[in-house]
C-alpha cells in the first residue's frame, strides 16, 4: 500500500518571502501521480500542482514550484513571493493509474504573517 | 460550469441512525469518489464510483456504502452510527484518464450524537 507523509504539521512564513513544504511517499509502483491540494477554512479542496512521475522536469504554476526527486520518493511544494490568501491546509496526495484514489498525508497548516 | 455540489452541507444524527449523503458531480465527470476527513485520521479514502459500479474501496466497515446513479450522482450511506463517524465527508468527481484533476465539493458535515 501506498503511504505519503508530511512531516510539518505547521509552517509560517512572513508575506512576501519563500516557504517550502515537504512531502515524503512510498511506493512500489512507477507510473504515478503527486498532487498538492490546498484546503482553505472553506473546507473545499482545491488544486494547486500536479505532477507526472514519469517526467522529470519540475511542474510550476505561477508562484508555486515542486521538486519532485523520484529516487528519494520527495515531492516538496515551494511557494514564493508568499499572499495572505496562501494561508491553509496543504495536503500532499499520491494517485496510480488503477483509478481515482488519492493517498492524502496529514497535512500542514501554513500561516502567513503580515 | 456548476461545481461538484454536496447535500446536505450539515446534518446532526444520533447514534444508531442512518444518514444518506449526496454528490452531484461536474457536468461530464462520470467518476466519483469519497473521503472522509476527521482530526484523528485525515483524509481517508471510502470509495470509488465510475459507470454506477464501485471501482475502487477503501478500508471501512460494511456500514458504509454507496451507489451511483446513470446521470453520475452518488450517494454514500452510514447505517448504525457510531460517536466515531462524526467528520467531515468529502466528494470529488474527476474525468476519466491519466492524470486526471479530482475536483471537490465543500463536503457534508456530520455529527453523531
Amino acid at each position: 500500500a501506498q503511504t505519503v507523509t508530511q512531516s510539518q504539521p505547521e509552517m509560517s512564513v512572513q508575506e512576501a518571502e519563500t516557504v517550502t513544504l515537504s512531502c515524503t511517499y512510498d511506493t512500489s509502483e512507477s507510473d504515478y501521480y503527486l498532487f498538492w491540494y490546498k484546503q482553505p477554512p472553506s473546507r473545499q479542496m482545491i488544486l494547486v500542482i500536479r505532477q507526472e512521475a514519469y517526467k522529470q522536469q519540475n511542474a510550476t504554476e505561477n508562484r508555486f514550484s515542486v521538486n519532485f526527486q523520484k529516487a528519494a520518493k520527495s515531492f516538496s511544494l515551494k511557494i514564493s513571493d508568499s499572499q495572505l490568501g496562501d494561508a491553509a491546509m496543504y495536503f500532499c496526495a499520491y494517485r496510480n493509474n488503477a483509478g481515482n484514489m488519492l493517498t492524502f498525508g496529514g497535512g500542514t497548516r501554513l500561516m502567513v504573517k503580515p | 460550469k456548476a461545481g461538484v455540489t454536496q447535500t446536505p452541507r450539515y446534518l446532526i444524527k444520533t447514534r444508531g441512525q442512518q444518514v444518506t449523503l449526496s454528490c452531484s458531480p461536474i457536468s461530464g465527470h462520470r467518476s466519483v469518489s469519497w473521503y472522509q476527513q476527521t482530526p484523528g485520521q485525515g483524509l481517508q479514502f471510502l470509495f470509488e464510483y465510475f459507470s454506477e459500479t464501485q471501482r475502487n474501496k477503501g478500508n471501512f466497515p460494511g456500514r458504509f456504502s454507496g451507489r451511483q446513479f446513470s446521470n453520475s450522482r452518488s450517494e454514500m450511506n452510514v447505517s448504525t452510527l457510531e460517536l466515531g463517524d462524526s467528520a467531515l465527508y468529502l466528494c470529488a468527481s474527476s474525468l476519466v484518464g491519466r492524470g486526471t484533476e479530482a475536483f471537490f465539493g465543500q463536503g457534508t458535515r456530520l455529527t453523531v450524537v
